[in-house]
């Protein structure tokens, strides 16, 4: 079983509606919890940061965090068709612990 | 700043051969970071260095693979002999610890590398 889990779709919407992606891990010593984006035929980049549980909002964007349930989500609200791309979950222990664990990504297309 | 560069984009070559790829972090960044992206088994780490020196390379397959980072603004990774197993793509990224530090890391580009 890998340490993080992600349905790796692909995950179609119209646009204009509302977009929930998923990771689920294993380990309980995860604090730290980050959504990265990465458009087709680029390199990932660092969409939410998040410490611990609880919620944190940046404009469209929203991401949850439940370690009780070991489950974090990220919320598009309004989707765009800019907003197609793929979705990599990532987590670490430790703050400034540089090694991260990435989930396989779920790959996000909005349709206009 | 640039960001992160790797170099080549695009690598074809024949299983068998040596393949090298490159990489030149953000300046001033004293971590650096290679990757494996793959549709089956998404984006892994192979190897990470703080300032130059090699930290975890646990994630590295085989012997076949050796990374090296000789100066501050310089790492390669390198595939000898290549296999078509190997054939991915291979993502530089870098980072900067510091007390505000968010585990950003900076991606490059990445170097798509298909091993015939």
């Amino acid at each position: 079983q890998k340490e993080v889990e992600q349905d790796p779709g692909p995950l179609s919407v119209p646009e204009g509606a509302i977009v929930s992606l998923n990771c689920t891990y294993s380990n309980s010593a995860f604090q730290y919890f980050m959504w990265y984006r990465q458009y087709s035929r680029k390199g990932p980049e660092l969409l939410m940061y998040t410490y611990s549980s609880g919620n944190k909002e940046d404009g469209r964007f929203t991401a949850q965090v439940d370690k009780s349930s070991k489950y974090i989500s990220l919320f598009i609200r309004d989707s765009q068709p800019s907003d197609s791309a793929t979705y990599l979950c990532a987590m670490s222990i430790i703050q400034g612990a540089q090694k991260l664990v990435f989930g396989q990504g779920t790959r996000l297309t909005i349709n206009p | 700043d640039a960001g992160v560069i790797q170099s080549p984009r695009h690598e074809v070559t024949e299983m068998g051969q040596e393949v090298t790829l490159r990489c030149k972090p953000i300046s001033g960044h004293d971590y650096l970071f290679w990757y494996r992206q793959t549709m089956m088994r998404g984006l892994e780490l192979l190897i990470y260095f703080n300032n130059n020196v090699p930290i975890d390379d646990s994630g590295m397959p085989e012997d076949r693979f050796s990374a090296k980072m000789p100066n501050a603004s310089f790492s390669t990774l390198k595939i000898q002999p290549s296999e078509p197993r190997d054939s991915a793509v291979y993502f530089c990224a870098s980072s900067l610890i510091g007390v505000h530090s968010t585990d950003t890391q900076y991606f490059g580009p990445g170097t798509r590398l298909t091993v015939l």
